[in-house]
């Protein structure tokens, strides 16, 4: 059974740019999580998806971050205008269902920001 | 806002037990600890889970303190494979459902 996908692996852009993350979940799985890890840091929820409901965005910066989830199955993670301090690994997981104590993770794409 | 406290680093020799302690003071009743693991260039990885009790699986085991303030993962015969970055996570519930809450991790490097 194939894992979470995330495309592409790593992505180097100049500030003001925009960039597009995608995340396919493993098959069956209703909850989508995007996480954010900073270097020597854990991961840090974004948002979290049950189906196509996002019900987690607190930590999204709203003002130039948005995620999407359309048919409850893949998603995309957008930043515009990428800044600085966005580089970073970007995480997607997913799980069976919300409180599933096991979330399966992607391996991450490496955003560069210059 | 992480909610344990782990040491940055230990190393381990290869073949012998690794004992990676974790320091969660303020957890409540109803919240679990998890270990995850971080390999290098990959995403983490689930190990084990507990409540109260005492885990075990084919990975690890768990020990938890009665208090529920500490627990400590133990990997039995530590392999090369095993050099990662170690997380305990404390999974809070919230008005729009559980989160985990990753700290920064215990580095370990397993030595041949």
């Amino acid at each position: 059974e194939a894992g979470v996908v995330q495309s592409p692996r790593y992505k180097i852009i100049e500030k003001k740019q925009p960039v597009a993350f995608w995340c396919n979940p493993i098959s069956g799985h209703n909850t989508l999580y995007w996480y954010r890890q900073n270097l020597g840091q854990g991961p840090e929820l974004l948002i979290r998806y049950e189906n196509e409901e996002a019900v987690d965005d607190s930590q999204l910066p709203k003002d130039r971050f948005s995620a999407e989830r359309l048919k409850g199955v893949d998603s995309t993670l957008k930043i515009q205008p990428a800044e600085l301090g966005d580089s970073a690994v970007y995480l997607c997981a997913s799980s069976f269902q919300q409180g599933f104590h096991e979330q399966f993770f992607g391996p991450g794409t490496r955003l560069t920001v210059l | 806002d992480a909610k344990t406290t782990q040491p940055p680093s230990m190393d381990c020799a290869e073949g012998r037990a690794a004992n990676l302690p974790c320091n969660h003071s303020t957890i409540s009743g109803n919240e679990y600890v998890y270990w995850y693991r971080q390999i290098h260039s990959q995403g983490p990885q689930y190990i084990i889970h507990g409540l109260k009790n005492n885990e075990t699986n084919e990975m690890a085991s768990l020990i938890i303190t009665e208090d529920r303030k500490s627990s400590t993962l133990i990997l039995p015969h530590a392999t090369l494979r095993d050099t990662a970055v170690y997380y305990c996570i404390v999974r809070v519930g919230t008005n729009t459902g559980n989160q985990f809450y990753f700290g920064t991790g215990t580095s370990l490097t397993v030595i041949p």
